[in-house]
């Protein structure tokens, strides 16, 4: 099974900085296949990033994921309001298709 | 619209079963691998199982295998999950996804609470 370690736990920002999220795997997420989810208090989760680096569709540009083998981050270039959420990334090359724990980005 | 909507939820007594469903409508879900992801209360999101469009392939969590159940019916437009000796760590909220690259459409979930 493929881990999924994100950090920080919580990141701490201000509107209109930029954040960057780590999701670290425990072995090498193969093709890449790992993506980002945004989740806001009682809603769904909805996809952000897929394939590491390629944006949904309808999603800003200021969200944009980088990275591979096994570091994998995604930068908010400016926070918007919006953006104060907890972001999860998964990885869908293996079964089981894990998350990460999770990181809180939360207003400062 | 594009649109998944659970049902099926409630309270169940430790070692009984539940059935959830998902209605899809909007695409063509004959064409896609559904999900089951699930997260009990305050915490992460869970993967719990994933079916093939055409029900060849199907994949559970290791801690879930032999009580629940994933199956689909395309012709129906719907996707299920038969959950038996349901635990007090099954409650949590169920949400079905549509995806295999990436999860792209969620429904609203429905809350499943395992309580004597």
């Amino acid at each position: 099974e493929i881990v999924l370690t994100q950090s920080p736990g919580t990141l701490s920002l201000s509107p209109g900085e930029r954040a960057t999220l780590s999701c670290r795997a425990s072995q090498s997420v193969s093709g890449n296949y790992l993506a980002w989810y945004q989740q806001k208090p009682g809603q769904a989760p909805r996809l952000l990033i897929y394939g590491a680096s390629s944006r949904a569709t309808g999603i800003p540009d200021r969200f944009s994921g980088s990275g591979s083998g096994t570091d994998f981050s995604l930068t908010i270039s400016r926070l918007e309001p919006e953006d104060f959420a907890v972001y999860y990334c998964q990885q869908y090359s293996d079964s089981p298709r894990t998350f990460g724990q999770g990181t809180k980005v939360e207003i400062k | 619209e594009v649109q998944l909507v659970e049902s099926g939820g409630g309270l169940v007594k430790p070692g009984g079963s539940l059935r959830l469903s998902c209605a899809a409508s909007g695409f063509t879900f004959g064409a896609y691998t559904m999900n089951w992801v699930r997260q009990a209360p305050g915490k992460g999101l869970e993967w719990v199982s994933s079916i093939s469009s055409s029900s060849g392939f199907i994949y559970y969590a290791d801690s879930l295998k032999g009580r629940f159940t994933i199956s689909r019916d395309n012709a129906k437009n719907s996707l299920y999950l038969q959950m038996n000796s349901l635990r007090a760590e099954d409650t949590a909220v169920y949400y079905c996804a549509k995806g295999s690259g990436g999860f792209d459409v969620w429904g609203q979930g429905t809350m499943v609470t395992v309580s004597s």
